[in-house]
């Protein structure tokens, strides 16, 4: 069956440095793949999609790589702030399947 | 901006009544979803809608039923409320490709 898998479930890091979220899926073939952020008590808001045939996407002070070969995507935050400390979580999909949304990673970027 | 709202942010219910969710998107986006959220399990599909009057369902429908009348709303059933069903929902709409999904603020259930 299909898992994913987030590296950790909780990331500490401090303020300036850069995150690093890491994705793992298998029994997959995902045609793209998303980020969203969760805030406590909040629904999930997306940040980025990255398509298969895509290695890098960017938007501001984030980043993700999508390796199909690894069946991996990697999440980057440079610069992070306290303000970025929330959970974030991974979906790979494919055209008429059902999302599946990977179980989150918690950052907390300490002052 | 799409904006997906949920009836209510906190809800308090005993065993066995029966509980609706509502949610509404301003966005005509075909899709609508229903899911919930607990700590260790993630977010696990309840059910979906493609259409007015369509539904599907996801991968944990039991205890559940779901109702569109309309294309902008979505309402989850809760038949006979248990305490398992105590959870975090989440109601959400895409577009037909199902690209991006919107979410709501969510609907914190207690089931007494």
């Amino acid at each position: 069956s299909q898992k994913i898998e987030q590296n950790s479930e909780a990331l500490n890091i401090q303020e300036g440095k850069t995150a690093t979220l890491t994705c793992n899926y298998t029994n997959y073939s995902p045609a793209y793949l998303q980020w969203y952020r969760q805030d406590p008590g909040r629904g999930p808001v997306f940040l980025l999609l990255i398509r298969e045939n895509e290695k890098e996407k960017r938007k501001e002070r984030l980043k993700v790589t999508f390796d199909t070969t690894l069946k991996q995507s990697l999440f980057h935050i440079t610069a992070s702030q306290p303000a970025d400390s929330a959970t974030y979580l991974c979906a790979p999909h494919n055209y008429g399947q059902n999302f599946v949304f990977g179980p989150g990673t918690r950052l907390s970027v300490l002052p | 901006d799409v904006k997906v709202t949920q009836s209510s942010r906190y809800l308090v219910k005993r065993t066995g009544e029966k509980v609706f969710l509502e949610c509404v998107q301003d966005m005509d986006h075909e899709n609508m979803f229903w899911y919930r959220q607990d700590p260790g399990l993630g977010l696990r599909l309840i059910y979906f809608s493609y259409d007015v009057k369509m539904k599907e369902k996801g991968d944990i429908p039991e205890g559940y039923s779901v109702s569109r009348e309309k294309k902008e709303r979505f309402s989850l059933i809760l038949e006979s409320a248990s305490t398992n069903q105590t959870s975090m929902y989440l109601c959400a709409s895409s577009l037909p490709e199902r690209e991006t999904q919107y979410f709501g603020p969510g609907t914190r259930l207690l089931v007494l």
